[in-house]
């Protein structure tokens, strides 16, 4: 059981917005950043946002992330066929000393 | 260019010690800020962090599994080197090392590494 939260699966057509959430406590969302990933089929996970809401380079601005409390949701606008893949969330955890992941949410594109 | 590459046994019998090698490129473990780390990720399940060692030897663990993991780095080869003792088939899983900093986090990855423990 992994000890950030996030529903198993969501689903958009082409074109559409979709959000994914992620659910934390007060030691790891609630006073840390937060961080998401990419994982294609049979592929490495790949950083998609740093720091609650940051790009890294090369990651198109389709791809936003947002933190309020111990909570944060990644957002994918003008969804593509190649963004079907899982997504995990993650966060420092202080109280484990140690990286923290969601169970990841695989994202369809109907 | 910034790469990582998992090295090992794809095989490990039950109750022996699984031995992984990181070797990278791109940056230093001498340089403040960096540091590199191991999740792995069963079949079809999500990723599990494992272990962490910063530039300055700091060293991290996954506290359910602190008692069989070593991290060790050698700074002059630019590896690190990941221990799992008393292996077991649970422990299956395709073994990730990444490049973890203060400012991006866990920011590149390996290719990965499947590790198998027949049961």
């Amino acid at each position: 059981q992994s000890v950030l939260t996030q529903p198993p699966s969501a689903s958009g057509t082409p074109g559409q917005r979709v959000t994914v959430s992620c659910s934390g406590i007060n030691s790891n969302i609630g006073s840390t950043y937060v961080y998401w990933y990419q994982q294609l089929p049979g592929t490495a996970p790949k950083l998609l946002i740093y720091r609650n809401n940051q790009r890294p380079s090369g990651v198109p601005d389709r791809f936003s992330g947002s933190k309020s409390g111990t909570s944060a949701s990644l957002a994918i606008s003008g969804l593509r066929s190649e963004d079907e893949a899982d997504y995990y969330c993650a966060a420092w955890d202080d109280s484990l000393s140690g990286w923290v992941f969601g169970g990841g949410t695989k994202l369809t594109v109907l | 260019q910034i790469t990582l590459k998992e090295s090992g046994p794809t095989l490990v019998k039950p109750t022996q010690t699984l031995t992984l090698t990181c070797s990278f490129s791109g940056f230093s473990l001498s340089t403040g800020g960096e540091g590199v780390g191991w999740i792995r990720q069963p079949p079809g399940k999500a990723l599990e962090w494992l272990a962490l060692i910063y530039w300055d030897d700091d060293k991290r663990y996954r506290p359910s599994l602190k008692s069989r993991l070593t991290i060790t780095k050698d700074t002059s080869k630019n590896q690190v080197v990941l221990t799992m003792t008393n292996m077991d088939p649970v422990d299956t899983a395709t073994y990730y090392c990444a490049r973890d900093t203060t400012r991006y986090g866990v920011d590149v990855w390996g290719r990965g590494t499947t590790v198998t423990v027949p049961s």
